[in-house]
């Protein structure tokens, strides 16, 4: 089956604080995500990227940063970490087949406090 | 922005019997549907898929699809507790721009009771 690591699994910062979130796939897919995840909210897209060096913005990206820097490792940074992004972080990948099935990490729960 | 809507948001049923669950998006571009099912405490992981209209059946579960009214639905027949989960609809719009993302539904948390 397809893997996807994220590191760490659980994060605690103060509000102000810079974070960073890994993600790595050993599925050699070229599409990675990042994803927020919470109650009532179902899965929000933050951004992603289909190769490395590139970076498409998602649908809620505001205060977020990412960089993909080689086809396996997706970053995630937070530069200046608010309340409001407590949250379940995932990341995810897929690849080019038609059945555009997503294979998601473990998931990586930040408390800004 | 496309929005994708789930119901019930929680839903309860029995041991042995039929859980059906509902997803609409809003975007008439819309070409192709997921389910994904999240037990809690994991990760979410890819039920089944559907882009025609009609039905497809995979053991237990069914999916059906009216693309005129863009909407999906789920059904689980003889439920089990282990079906109990958080159930995530999906939706990819067919242009250029969104082409790459799906876009997820709030999600609807089943609960099979013995």
């Amino acid at each position: 089956e397809a893997a996807v690591t994220q590191s760490p699994r659980n994060k605690v910062t103060v509000t102000g604080g810079n974070v960073t979130l890994s993600c790595r796939q050993t599925n050699s897919h070229n599409y990675m995500y990042w994803y927020r995840q919470d109650t009532g909210h179902g899965l929000r897209l933050i951004h992603y990227s289909y190769g490395a060096g590139n970076l498409q913005i998602g649908d809620v990206p505001d205060g977020y940063k990412a960089t993909r820097t080689t086809q396996e490792d997706f970053f995630l940074l937070l530069e200046l970490a608010s309340p409001s992004q407590t949250s379940l972080y995932f990341c995810a990948s897929r690849g080019q087949g038609a059945s555009y099935e997503q294979y998601f990490g473990p998931g990586t729960r930040l408390t800004v406090l | 922005q496309q929005k994708v809507q789930q119901s019930p948001e929680s839903l309860i049923v029995p041991e042995g019997g039929m859980a059906s669950l509902n997803c609409t998006s809003s975007d008439r571009n819309v070409d192709y549907f997921w389910w994904y099912r999240q037990h809690s405490g994991k990760s979410p992981k890819m039920l089944m898929s559907i882009f025609s209209n009609g039905e497809k059946e995979e053991g237990r579960f069914t999916v059906h699809l009216n693309k005129a009214s863009l909407h999906t639905s789920l059904h689980i027949r003889d439920s089990q507790p282990s079906d109990s989960a958080l159930y995530l609809c999906a939706a990819r719009a067919a242009s250029s721009s969104s082409f790459s993302k799906l876009v997820f539904g709030q999600g609807t948390s089943l609960s099979v009771v013995p």
